[in-house]
């Protein structure tokens, strides 16, 4: 059964960068998309964005100058890196495993595996 | 970017009850396929979010018969026929015509 584990620092400073992964076992990475998402405290979800395995991604306009993805199918990781955070980027970061139903077509994918979440704090 | 509306916020219903949450999108999500690019997606306490709902109205691997999801282009349902302890959680519909994907505010179902 597949597992995503993400794992980060839990506090980082503001200006500074923050950098996440996303651990799968269980399953390989080829195939899929990747994504992001988080909710802030007391919020809903946010979609940060997603990558594919050709590391084809799409980002969140809203976040799209400080974010970056990456996919390292030999450490079987899908990395996040968000800059410049400020008290904002608090929040649960959550990665999800995105399904291509072969009766869509590859625009399409929904998210079938989730991790736990990690929590990441803004502060000084 | 889409802007998707849910309602309502909250969501109290008796064990054994019908639930409806509904869900409006900007734009329609219809597209010539004929599939209806919305999600829907439940977080429960302690738990990740999973997948509820594909493509409007079919179920996810897993999920109990009691969840449908209904409606098409602006206008979607999710509904649970008999809720029951187990389906606490706040619910989200999700749209996946484009990027960004947007979700609603949430719709969080809790037990009277």
């Amino acid at each position: 059964q597949v597992q995503l584990q993400e794992s980060g620092p839990g506090l980082v400073k503001p200006s500074e960068t923050l950098s996440l992964t996303c651990t799968v076992s269980g399953g390989s990475l080829n195939n899929y998309y990747w994504t992001w998402i988080r909710r802030p405290a007391g919020k809903g979800l946010e979609w940060i964005g997603r990558i594919y395995t050709n590391d084809n991604t799409r980002y969140n306009p809203s976040l799209q100058s400080r974010v970056s993805m990456s996919v390292d199918t030999s450490k079987n990781h899908i990395s996040l890196t968000l800059t410049s955070v400020t008290a904002a980027d608090t929040a649960i970061y959550y990665c999800a495993r995105g399904y291509v139903p072969t009766a869509i077509g590859p625009w399409y994918h929904y998210m079938d595996v989730w991790g736990k979440g990690t929590t990441v704090t803004v502060s000084s | 970017d889409i802007v998707v509306t849910q309602s309502p916020l909250s969501l109290p219903v008796a064990p054994g009850e019908p639930a409806s949450i509904s869900c409006g999108s900007s734009q329609s999500l219809l597209r010539p396929d004929g599939y209806n690019y919305l999600d829907w997606y439940v977080h429960k306490p302690g738990q990740s979010p999973q997948l509820l709902i594909y493509l409007g109205s079919n179920r996810a691997s897993g999920v109990p018969d009691r969840f449908s999801g209904g409606g098409s282009g602006t206008d979607f349902t999710l509904r649970i026929s008999r809720v029951e302890a187990e389906d606490v959680g706040v619910y989200y519909c999700m749209q996946t015509l484009q990027t960004p994907r947007t979700f609603g505010q949430g719709t969080k179902v809790e037990i009277k």
